[in-house]
């Protein structure tokens, strides 16, 4: 059983291009989480996805920044127009089900730069 | 709104010697999260502690959890260099979800 998945692990990108992180999920997994850490920080949550649901987008930037977990394939994290202060690294977690003592794991991250 | 603090937020040690890392949260929750991240890398689950008065050991670790004072705290005994890494804390936001909260991270740094 694989473990969460998150492609690429690492992004380059110029300013003002767009960037799309995927996170694949846990097998079994209908819940996802994506959280950003910028250097030298803890993580802060952004957004918590069910499928084709957004249940918590209280952590996302208003603008530019959008995630999806569609039916089929990967949970997107997509950031458009990308600047300087979006290099971060960006986790995805998954799980099961919701709170009673389940727990979230980890995807590897995905380690943005923006040039 | 919850909130998390940790202290200290960088601690460099000797090797041999034992320290505290506390974990402070604002409101009730029912779990609590420590985990380790080496620089570059994902976070490592540690231990989950879920009630009042849960400890849990794993090697030279150890973690607590005080739910009425809202404190955590995760023990180091005897250091090794190889326990050099930043260790966070999260909390869970509410019963009904897995979202988390992290404190701010204690670097830690063991020396000869």
């Amino acid at each position: 059983n694989a473990g969460v998945m998150q492609n690429p692990r690492h992004l380059v990108r110029r300013r003002g291009q767009e960037a799309r992180l995927r996170c694949s999920p846990m097998k079994g997994h209908s819940h996802v989480y994506w959280y950003r850490q910028l250097p030298e920080e803890g993580l802060k949550f952004m957004v918590y996805l069910q499928k084709e649901n957004i249940i918590d987008e209280s952590g996302m930037p208003k603008e530019r920044f959008s995630a999806e977990f569609p039916k089929e394939g990967p949970s997107i994290l997509r950031i458009q127009q990308v600047v300087r202060g979006d290099s971060a690294a960006y986790f995805c977690a998954s799980s099961p089900t919701t709170g009673g003592g389940t727990e979230a794991f980890f995807g590897q991250g995905t380690r943005l730069t923006v040039v | 709104e919850l909130k998390v603090e940790q202290n200290p937020l960088f601690l460099s040690m000797q090797e041999g010697k034992n320290y505290t890392i506390y974990c402070n949260y604002s409101t009730t929750s029912d779990r609590l999260y420590w985990y380790r991240q080496d620089p570059g890398k994902s976070l490592e689950s540690l231990f989950v502690l879920l009630s009042n008065g849960a400890v849990k050991q794993e090697g030279r670790l150890m973690a607590s959890l005080d739910t009425k004072a809202r404190l955590s705290t995760l023990h180091i005994t005897a250091a090794v260099h190889d326990l050099s890494a930043t260790y966070f804390c999260a909390v869970v936001q509410s019963y009904n979800t897995d979202k988390l909260i992290f404190g701010t991270g204690t670097r830690l740094q063991v020396f000869p």
